[in-house]
C-alpha cells in the first residue's frame, strides 16, 4: 500500500496571505489528524476528520482550518500567515486500528 | 484529558551502548501506548505500540513494556547503532479520549561511533 502523502513539500509564504495544504491518506483509512510541529511547542494536535466530518480539535484559532473529501484526502488551509505560522505540518491517517501513520509532512516558512 | 510526559533530552550515546527513553502517562480508563521515531526531514514512524498492561511491545532492537502500575511506558535498546539517531516521541490514545493522539515532547537521540 502506498503510505501517507503530503504535497507541497516546502512551501514560503508571506505574512498575511494564506495557504492551502493537501494531505492523501492510505487506501481505505478514513481518518486524518493534523498536526503542527515546531522546535519550541513539539507536536500539536490541529484536528481530525472521519467521513468528512471534523470529530477533534485542537486549541488553535479559527484561521486554522481543515475539510475532508469524499475520498477521504484532506486538505488544511491558514488564512492571515504570521510568523508564529512556520512550522512543518504533518498528517496523519487511521485505519480501523488505532495506530496513525504519518506523511513527510509540508514544510512551511512564513516570511 | 491525557498526557504523556518524556525525558528530556539530548541524549547523546556511544554506539553499543544501553538506551532508555522514560515515559510516563496520564490518562483514564485503558489506554493503548505507542513510541514513534522520527528521522531527520522526515515524518513520524511507528516504532512499537503495546494495548493493554503487561504488553510488551518490540521492533527493530527497541522494546517497551506497558506498566499500568507505575504508568510508564520506557523504551529501551541493549546495543544503540549511529542509525538510530533521530527524535523519540511517546504517545498515549483512548477511547475515553475519541481516540485522540497525545504526544510527548519528544527525546533527540544522537550516537556517535
Amino acid at each position: 500500500k502506498a503510505g501517507v502523502t503530503q504535497t507541497p513539500r516546502y512551501l514560503i509564504k508571506t505574512r498575511g496571505q494564506q495557504v492551502t495544504l493537501s494531505c492523501s491518506p492510505i487506501s481505505g483509512h478514513r481518518s486524518v489528524s493534523w498536526y503542527q510541529q515546531t522546535p519550541g511547542q513539539g507536536l500539536q494536535f490541529l484536528f481530525e476528520y472521519f467521513s468528512e466530518t471534523q470529530r477533534n480539535k485542537g486549541n488553535f484559532p479559527g484561521r486554522f482550518s481543515g475539510r475532508q473529501f469524499s475520498n477521504s484526502r484532506s486538505e488544511m488551509n491558514v488564512s492571515t500567515l504570521e510568523l508564529g505560522d512556520s512550522a512543518l505540518y504533518l498528517c496523519a491517517s487511521r485505519g480501523s486500528s488505532y495506530e496513525q501513520y504519518f506523511g513527510p509532512g509540508t514544510r512551511l516558512t512564513v516570511t | 484529558g491525557n498526557s504523556v510526559t518524556q525525558m528530556e533530552g539530548p541524549v547523546t550515546l556511544s554506539e553499543e551502548a544501553f538506551l532508555t527513553i522514560n515515559c510516563t502517562y496520564t490518562a483514564t480508563g485503558y489506554p493503548s501506548l505507542f513510541w514513534y521515531v522520527q528521522y531527520p526531514g522526515e515524518g513520524l514512524q511507528l516504532l512499537l505500540k503495546a494495548t493493554k498492561a503487561d504488553d510488551k511491545g518490540s521492533n527493530k532492537g527497541f522494546e517497551a513494556t506497558y506498566r499500568k502500575e507505575t504508568t510508564s511506558f520506557h523504551l529501551e535498546k541493549g546495543s544503540v547503532q549511529v542509525s538510530d539517531s533521530a527524535v523519540y516521541f511517546c504517545a498515549t490514545a483512548s477511547e475515553n479520549t475519541g481516540n485522540q493522539f497525545y504526544f510527548g515532547t519528544g527525546t533527540s537521540l544522537t550516537v556517535i561511533p
